[in-house]
């Protein structure tokens, strides 16, 4: 596609539930961001992907969060054992070798 | 480390008015700025970069920013609002270069009103 694609756009879930979320970036896109969005707070980076080396999870808050991404291709994000803190609009971005990245219109998580 | 300060969570302006929305940043190497706007229930879209060649940088809508090395700052402006203006702008900084991922460090974001 022309763009970052994300899915599910909503999801709202159960505290407790495991949650997965998807990324499709552009295509050739080697580099892959995701982020968070809490409500009234800025962005907060979660982890990053760069071909086949090791992801960089500084950004992930605890240990119920983790990711994959196989290759150059689609990322998932999943959360364990959801919280209500965990409710925010989840961002990925592709980055091109111009070093801008691109944003997909995010997945809105509501954890009950 | 790296931080973004924006100065002001909300602006409002009349339509017609100057823009200006703040940005400050502190990086220990030679920084990447960018500037993104969201409007409401969408992703955000780039509106301008900086990565270190002219430091009056243009970008879509009109919009402007300016680098300035001893200020600290990358603060974003349009010299007249439209009503369509209206969205939230986010200021951000990223590391870049050989062994830096590039992640991008977000200020709190500006809410920009324009009254007509």
């Amino acid at each position: 596609g022309a763009g970052v694609s994300q899915s599910p756009s909503n999801k709202v879930t159960e505290k407790g539930k495991d949650v997965e979320l998807r990324c499709d970036p552009i295509s050739g896109h080697t580099a892959l961001y995701w982020y968070r969005q809490r409500l009234g707070q800025g962005l907060e980076f979660l982890i990053y992907f760069q071909g086949n080396s090791a992801p960089d999870k500084s950004g992930l808050p605890s240990d119920r969060f983790s990711a994959e991404r196989t290759g150059e291709s689609v990322s998932t994000l999943t959360i364990q054992r959801t919280q209500q803190e965990d409710s925010a609009v989840y961002l990925c971005a592709s980055r091109s070798l111009t070093d801008t990245q691109y944003f997909g219109p995010g997945t809105r998580l509501t954890v009950l | 480390a790296q931080s973004v300060t924006q100065l002001g969570s909300h602006v409002s302006v009349s339509e017609g008015a100057l823009v200006l929305l703040r940005c400050n940043y502190s990086s220990s190497v030679p920084p990447y700025l960018f500037w993104y706007v969201q409007y409401p229930n969408q992703g955000l879209q780039l509106l301008l970069k900086y990565t270190s060649a002219a430091t009056l940088v243009k970008g879509i809508n009109g919009f402007e920013a300016e680098f300035k090395k001893s200020e600290t700052s990358f603060h974003l402006t349009k010299p007249s609002a439209h009503m369509s203006d209206a969205a939230e702008y986010f200021c951000a900084v990223s590391d870049q270069g050989s062994g830096n991922t590039g992640k991008l460090i977000f200020g709190q974001g500006t809410t920009l009103q324009v009254k007509p």
